[in-house]
């Protein structure tokens, strides 16, 4: 069965700090990866998505993340935190493996704050 | 384009009642997903459609859990009766074949059983 681990439940940061938010999976075979992001009483909002193009994949708000197969690892980063980014952040996996639309399965979600 | 809407965005009930939450997705999105997410969790399946037919239950607890998209369009979720441990953010989402698994979710319906 697939999964998602996201190291870290809470990640405070400075403002114009790095964001590294981290984030590994378990898949027989590669997956789609995602990162989204939650804002307080909202939906999850699509950040970035990994569907095996670009190892290197660029997402909104200056977001982006490496796929590292042999490490099973979809990092976050973002160079220049603000404070606007404070929210949860979520990692999650589809396998490829079968056809048609799948679900995702998610890690549990990384709450980032940022400090001023 | 117009996004997942849903209703209500919050519930109160007592235990024992019933409960429903409806679902609008996309327009030509034929993938709806129903998710439940437990407060310090992430989303956890629990219905997955495509177009009016069941794809995916295997996580829905039946003996108080139903979900239906009678005309393909719009789905509702039901649960009855409710526990405590129902308690959650119930998100839907939708997809269309084109963009493969890649979900757009709605704002949720925040339960909460007392």
């Amino acid at each position: 069965a697939q999964s998602v681990t996201q190291l870290g439940s809470h990640v405070s940061v400075s403002e114009g700090a790095l964001v590294l938010l981290r984030c590994n999976y378990s898949s027989s075979v590669p997956p789609y990866l995602f990162w989204y992001v939650q804002y307080p009483n909202q939906g999850l909002q699509l950040l970035l998505k990994y569907t095996s193009a670009a190892t290197l994949v660029k997402g909104i708000n200056g977001f982006e993340a490496e796929f590292k197969k042999s490490e099973t690892s979809f990092h976050l980063t973002k160079p220049s935190a603000h404070m606007s980014d404070a929210a949860e952040y979520f990692c999650a996996v589809s396998d490829l493996a079968r056809s048609g639309n799948t679900p995702l399965v998610f890690g549990k979600g990384t709450r980032l704050s940022v400090i001023a | 384009e117009a996004g997942v809407a849903q209703s209500p965005r919050y519930k109160i009930i007592e235990k024992r009642q019933s409960v429903a939450f409806w679902c609008n997705p996309i327009s030509g999105h034929a993938t709806l997903y129903w998710y439940q997410q437990i407060l310090g969790q992430g989303p956890k399946l629990l219905i997955q459609f495509q177009n009016n037919g069941v794809v995916d239950d295997s996580q829905l607890p039946k003996d108080r859990f139903s979900a239906e998209r009678l005309k393909g369009v719009d789905s509702t979720l039901k649960i009855q009766p409710a526990k405590l441990e129902d308690s959650a953010v119930y998100l839907c989402a939708s997809s269309r074949e084109s963009t493969g698994p890649r979900h757009t979710f709605g704002s949720g319906t925040r339960l909460t059983v007392v």
